[in-house]
């Protein structure tokens, strides 16, 4: 079965800095997606960055970006410039190619300090 | 605003009572899921239904049973709560046509107490 790790309960970083959020998963399949989810308090699930085990180059969008370490099984998050509205539970997610179910990390709660 | 409705979004149960957690999508998504989230165990799948007319159990489905009554609505139901059950539950559906972030829409979440 494949599973997500996030072993970063809790992380904080100070506003305007960047910070990494580590995710790492277990699979033997060659094909499939990583995700990586923001929940603010208002429990919405927010999807921030996906990334394609086919392709090699890192996902980015905008302040996000991710480094994907095939071999190694790595997914990190990396948020630059961090904003006060960043502060959120943020959850690792893997999907199989072909399925549709989601498998989550444990989720890491980060905290910006102004 | 096309989406993932659930309802309700609090609950408070005493033991042994029963609910139904109700589930809505108007885009056409033929999959739809429950999760549910506890602190420090991300969301777990309870149950999810491929489409219309299918339903099959996910990692934690002791305590629940589902009904995809149509394409559009998914519930899911607790027969005797007990107190393990508290949790935030979450359904969601997806569409693998859905190119964009393929498909999974979140519904905003049930906060249920088990008391």
């Amino acid at each position: 079965a494949q599973t997500v790790t996030q072993s970063q309960p809790e992380m904080s970083v100070q506003e305007a800095e960047t910070v990494t959020l580590s995710c790492t998963y277990d699979t033997s399949e060659s094909d499939y997606y990583l995700f990586w989810y923001k929940q603010p308090p208002s429990r919405q699930m927010i999807l921030v960055i996906r990334q394609e085990a086919y392709k090699q180059q890192n996902a980015t969008e905008n302040r996000f970006s991710v480094n994907f370490q095939k071999a190694a099984k790595s997914f990190s998050l990396k948020i630059s410039d961090s904003q006060l509205g960043d502060a959120a539970m943020y959850f690792c997610a893997y999907r199989l190619g072909g399925a549709q179910k989601l498998v989550f990390g444990q989720g890491t709660r980060l905290t910006i300090n102004p | 605003n096309a989406g993932v409705t659930q309802t309700p979004k609090f609950q408070v149960l005493k033991t042994g009572q029963s609910m139904t957690l109700q589930c809505a999508q108007d885009m056409n998504h033929n999959s739809m899921y429950w999760y549910r989230q506890d602190p420090g165990m991300g969301l777990r799948l309870i149950y999810y239904s491929a489409s219309e007319g299918t339903t099959d159990k996910g990692e934690v489905p002791n305590g629940y049973n589902v009904s995809r009554l149509n394409k559009r609505e998914f519930s899911l139901r607790l027969e005797s709560a007990a107190p393990s059950q508290t949790s935030v539950y979450f359904c969601a559906s997806s569409s693998i046509r859905d190119r964009y972030n393929y498909g999974y829409t979140f519904g905003s979440g049930t906060r249920l107490t088990v008391v």
